[in-house]
Formats: structure tokens, sequence, C-alpha cells
């Protein structure tokens, strides 16, 4: 069965650290790329995707994330964090082109101070 | 910007009731999810629903589970008999299309108390 795995629960910054956030995949198939991001008391809202193409993509708020094949990845990237970036981050996957099913990752909840 | 409105924000039900869970979609959207995410662990996929059908369910969504389009603007999942398993956030999305390369729009989730 497909899964996600993100191996950070629980990172804590500084404001204009860098951030990295871990998301894996299992499938070996086509696969769709999201990060959505809840800040507290809000709904999920999606960061970025990657379907195809450069596999390097860029999202709201400053977010990048670089999808890598070979390592079925898909880690975000922000250079330098700011306080208001406290949330918590999901990785989701769909498999292929034909099925809706979002497959989470557990999320990692990013704190960070000013 | 539109949303998806999810009503109500906690519910609280005794074991063994019935209850319903109410999703208002963003209104151009076609396509409608139901995901639930129990306290500590992952968000897991219940359904999905196009055109008055379930067109994907998971295991999670047994003959205790059922969904409704009862109108033009509302989408409802209906639990006959609540267990105490059934404790958990409740997260309704919607979508322009179908597919696995679309974009869902979350609400912000009912969070299901069961005693």
């Amino acid at each position: 069965a497909q899964s996600v795995s993100q191996h950070n629960h629980h990172v804590i910054l500084s404001e204009a650290a860098s951030l990295e956030l871990g998301c894996n995949y299992s499938y070996g198939g086509t696969v769709n790329l999201f990060w959505y991001v809840q800040y507290p008391g809000q709904h999920l809202q999606l960061l970025l995707k990657y379907f195809s193409g450069d596999p390097l993509v860029k999202g709201i708020k400053g977010f990048e994330a670089e999808f890598i094949k070979s390592k079925f990845s898909f880690n975000l990237r922000k250079p330098s964090v700011q306080w208001s970036d406290t949330a918590e981050y999901f990785c989701a996957v769909t498999a292929g082109y034909n099925t809706d099913k979002l497959i989470f990752g557990t999320g990692t909840r990013l704190q960070v101070f000013p | 910007e539109p949303e998806v409105t999810q009503t109500p924000s906690h519910q609280v039900t005794q074991m063994g009731q019935e209850v319903i869970l109410r999703c208002v979609p963003i209104s151009n959207h076609l396509y409608f999810y139901w995901y639930r995410q129990i306290l500590g662990q992952k968000v897991e996929f219940l359904v999905s629903f196009y055109n008055n059908e379930i067109s994907e369910k998971s295991e999670i969504f047994d003959d205790q589970f059922s969904v409704e389009r009862p109108d033009g603007s509302n989408f409802t999942l209906k639990i006959r008999s609540t267990k105490l398993e059934d404790s958990a956030m409740y997260f309704c999305a919607s979508s322009v299309r179908g597919g696995g390369q679309n974009i869902q729009y979350f609400g912000a989730g009912t969070r299901l108390s069961v005693l």
C-alpha cells in the first residue's frame, strides 16, 4: 500500500533560520505531490504541488519543494522562516491519475520563535 | 477567497447515537470528499463523491457511514451508530475536477467526540 513518511515530527527554529522538512513516499508509479499547511485554528491550505515538469516547484509565502524521483522524496524548504510560519505542515500524494485519494504523512509541527 | 465551511466545529455525542456532519463546498466545485484524523494519527481518506455517487471509498468507510448531497449546496457525512473509536477530526474537501491532479480545498474540520 502507498504511504507517506514525514520524519520530522516537531521542528523548532528561530526567525531567519532556514527550513527543510522531509517527505518520502512509497509508490513505484506516477505520483502527484502536495504540501499543505494548517495554521492554528484554520483549515488545510495548499502550499504547493508537483504534477510534472521542473522538479523544483515554488509555492506561496516563499516556500519551495524539490521532487527527487530516485529518492522518492519531496522535501519542503524555505530559506528564512518567519514567526508567522508557525503551523503544521502535511505532505500528501495521490498515486496516478485515476484516484482522488490523498495519502497524507503524519505532519510536522513547526514552531518559529522571534 | 471562497472557502469550504463545516458545521458544527465541535460535536459531542453519546456512543450509539447517529450524527450528521455538514459541509458546504465551494460553489462551482463538483467533487467532494471526507477525511478524518484521529488524535495523533494521520489524516485518512474516507470517501469521494461525484455526480451523486460514491466514486471511491476506503476500508474505513463501512456500512455505518453514508454521504449525501441533499440539496445544491450541502454535503453531509452520517455516522449511524457512533463508536468511541469514531472520535476524530473530520475534514470535508471539494475540488473542481477529479483525478490525481486535482487540488482539493479543505474546511476547518468538525471535531467529533463520542462519549
